[in-house]
């Protein structure tokens, strides 16, 4: 298995330019969310979906956009890319909310997105 | 402020020697996880914690969680250069929506 793949690994965008960051996992996980992180300020919450057809806003979500079409893929939009969103970006899915089934939240390698 | 502190923030150790890092909230945990991040790589799971006063081993790491539910520490015995790494607690801090809150991390590095 796969588990939570993610593409591109790095990407370099202009500013006002937008791009997909897709993520897809082969897990059959039901929750799946998008987290950026900035030196000193952890993981934040940008959006998470608890399910095909259901995103909510996270912590973060200003300038991006999800959609939750199939349950396997959850791309996140950078509708208009500004140097405020440099970050490197993670996306993790796990089988139920809680992570109860004690494998907890897997996570993809990242993405290392730089806006100029 | 953030919900979740995590001390130190960075730990320099010697090889061999044991090490805590600590993760405080000021709310109850509603599920502690403990990852482990490399850097460029993706995170790591260690562990997760439930229950009050919660611990579990892997290897020669050994997480806790207090009776109160609002401070987990993870330590490592006899610490070895595969340790270094930045760890990373994670937690699930207001029931309602069950969204993971993570801590700022602390980045460990040992030296042989």
């Amino acid at each position: 298995n796969a588990g939570v793949t993610q593409t591109p690994k790095f990407q370099v965008l202009k500013t006002g330019q937008s791009m997909t960051l897709q993520c897809a996992q082969d897990m059959n996980h039901e929750y799946m969310s998008w987290y950026r992180q900035d030196p000193g300020m952890g993981l934040r919450l940008i959006h998470y979906s608890v399910g095909a057809g259901i995103t909510d806003q996270g912590e973060v979500p200003n300038g991006y956009n999800v959609s939750r079409s199939t349950t396997e893929d959850f791309p996140l939009r950078l509708l208009s890319a500004a140097p405020s969103q440099t970050s490197v970006y993670f996306c993790a899915s796990s089988y139920d909310l809680t992570g109860a089934n004690n494998y907890g939240y897997t996570f993809g390698s990242g993405t290392r997105l730089t806006v100029v | 402020s953030q919900e979740l502190e995590q001390s130190p923030q960075s730990l320099i150790v010697q090889e061999g020697k044991n090490l805590t890092i600590n993760c405080t909230s000021s709310k109850t945990l509603y599920g502690l996880y403990w990852y482990k991040q490399k850097y460029g790589e993706g995170l790591i799971f260690l562990m997760m914690l439930q229950k009050g006063g919660e611990e579990k081993s892997h290897e020669k790491i050994t997480a806790k969680l207090d009776e109160k539910k609002q401070q987990s520490s993870l330590h490592i015995t006899a610490s070895q250069p595969s340790h270094a790494g930045i760890y990373l607690c994670g937690a699930e801090i207001s029931g309602g929506y069950q969204k993971v809150t993570f801590g700022t991390g602390t980045k460990l590095q040992v030296i042989p």
